[in-house]
């Protein structure tokens, strides 16, 4: 079963523009972490930010911020002022328990294109 | 600079042969693992270690086969066993388990044909 929703396959938004890229996920789990990575064209995953399940606050780190819905099970990823730089496939991914402790997986990501 | 180096970037080789992609980390993480991705798609775990001497398979293990007998490396060998190798394939550590954020390497693109 789908664990990690990523519904959109891609995005496009104006330079300077905010954007929200969507992530729905599915766990039973009380503790949990979710994660956003951001891939550009040459390959390498970058880390962008992080959300505890038991954090309070939507967690934000320069331009990105995490809009936690925990009801929703949602964990979107809003971008603020877009530059072309921000082009790049983003993932969402979720920590969960695995053999002798715990794993990361990924959806399959939402390709943005930032246009100038 | 620290950081997570693979090689090489291009790999090509011919059906029936073993390959080994290299993976060295210079950040003093105690877990490491192994990615692989296929076009238009997330990123699947292989192998993944906590400590040296030890990994775990992950949910796509079969064909393949690793080694943890340093902590700075954890070698991947695509074997013939895998139907079909051909692959972006991502190695990555972090400070413990998954409950940290993972720093990956730039990757290797194996097409075995």
């Amino acid at each position: 079963a789908q664990k990690i929703t990523q519904t959109q396959p891609g995005m496009f938004v104006q330079e300077k523009e905010a954007v929200t890229l969507d992530c729905t996920y599915d766990t039973s789990d009380q503790s949990y972490g979710l994660f956003w990575y951001k891939q550009p064209s040459s390959g390498e995953m970058i880390f962008l930010i992080y959300q505890g399940s038991y954090d309070e606050q939507n967690a934000t780190e320069g331009r990105y911020s995490l809009n936690f819905q925990k009801a929703r099970k949602s964990a979107n990823l809003v971008i603020s002022a877009s530059q072309l730089g921000d082009s790049a496939m983003y993932f969402c991914a979720m920590r969960e328990p695995y053999t002798g402790g715990f794993k990361t997986i990924f959806g399959a990501g939402t390709r943005l294109f930032v246009k100038a | 600079d620290g950081g997570i180096t693979q090689s090489p970037k291009y790999l090509f080789r011919k059906e029936g042969q073993n390959v080994t992609l290299s993976c060295e980390q210079n950040l003093n993480h105690d877990a490491m693992y192994w990615y692989r991705q296929d076009p238009g798609q997330g990123l699947r775990l292989i192998y993944y270690s906590q400590i040296v001497n030890d990994f775990q398979k992950g949910d796509i293990a079969e064909g393949y086969s690793v080694s943890r007998e340093k902590k700075e490396s954890f070698p991947l060998t695509v074997t013939s066993a895998q139907k079909n190798p051909t692959a972006f394939y991502l190695c990555a550590s972090s400070i413990g388990d998954s409950t940290y954020e993972q720093y990956f390497g730039p990757g290797t693109r194996l097409t075995v044909t």
